[in-house]
């Protein structure tokens, strides 16, 4: 398995609908978790932290699940502009400087 | 200002040549790492810079030699590279504990010939 797991897609959804990304990880002890987008031939950029308690900023909504090793990322009212890949990058504990990325899931918003 | 800068924007060497990629940030973060991504692919961590010391190399070839002149500035100084070098080197910086959020610069698009 491993260590850090994501739908590739894509997924293809209309302007204004609600599409939701999971990403799973393995390791049980991982502690800090975030959400990056990543448009064709640009540089990651942060989208959300993912905290204990959740964490929302306008549309988006994310949401860690510490029992069933996942976190997931919610989007409502795609835009077009919502269109690019979605990274999820997981930390192990104890302060490690080494990520891991997730394959990444790209969306797809069409009018 | 979330802002990390790199220079050039796209390079094109040939396998003999020497090169240098460079990276910048005024955020007082005080790690910094290089990253190579290739087309469809996770970025994959090569080096990490804590407090201007190399903390972490992630078994990359000596073709590839990460330099941190000071807290604002890391480098990345290429030679004799493959052609399968070719590939998006991204620069991110972090505050300090290795996992704070990452801000990634825009990246140099790497052509070895």
């Amino acid at each position: 398995r491993k260590e850090v797991e994501q739908d590739p897609g894509p997924f293809n959804v209309p302007e204004g609908a609600t599409v939701a990304f999971n990403c799973t990880y393995s390791n049980s002890a991982s502690q800090s978790f975030f959400w990056y987008r990543q448009d064709c031939r640009k540089e990651p950029k942060l989208l959300m932290s993912v905290y204990s308690s959740g964490n929302e900023d306008g549309r988006f909504t994310a949401q860690l699940n510490r029992a069933s090793q996942y976190i997931s990322l919610l989007i409502r009212d795609s835009k077009l502009s919502d269109s690019a890949t979605y990274l999820c990058v997981v930390f192990p504990a104890g302060g490690s400087y080494i990520p891991t990325f997730g394959r990444g899931t790209s969306l797809i918003v069409h009018p | 200002d979330t802002e990390v800068t790199q220079t050039p924007k796209h390079l094109v060497m040939g396998m003999t040549n020497k090169k240098s990629l460079k990276c910048e940030q005024h955020m007082g973060h005080r790690a910094m790492y290089w990253y190579k991504q290739k087309a469809k692919k996770p970025p994959e961590l090569m080096f990490v810079y804590s407090y201007e010391k190399l903390s972490i190399n992630e078994s990359v070839p000596s073709r590839f030699s990460p330099e941190c002149p000071n807290s604002s500035l890391l480098n990345l100084h290429l030679h004799a590279l493959q052609p399968e070098d070719s590939a998006l080197y991204l620069c991110a910086s972090s505050q300090e504990d290795g996992s704070d959020e990452q801000y990634f610069g825009p990246g140099t698009r790497l052509t070895v010939t």
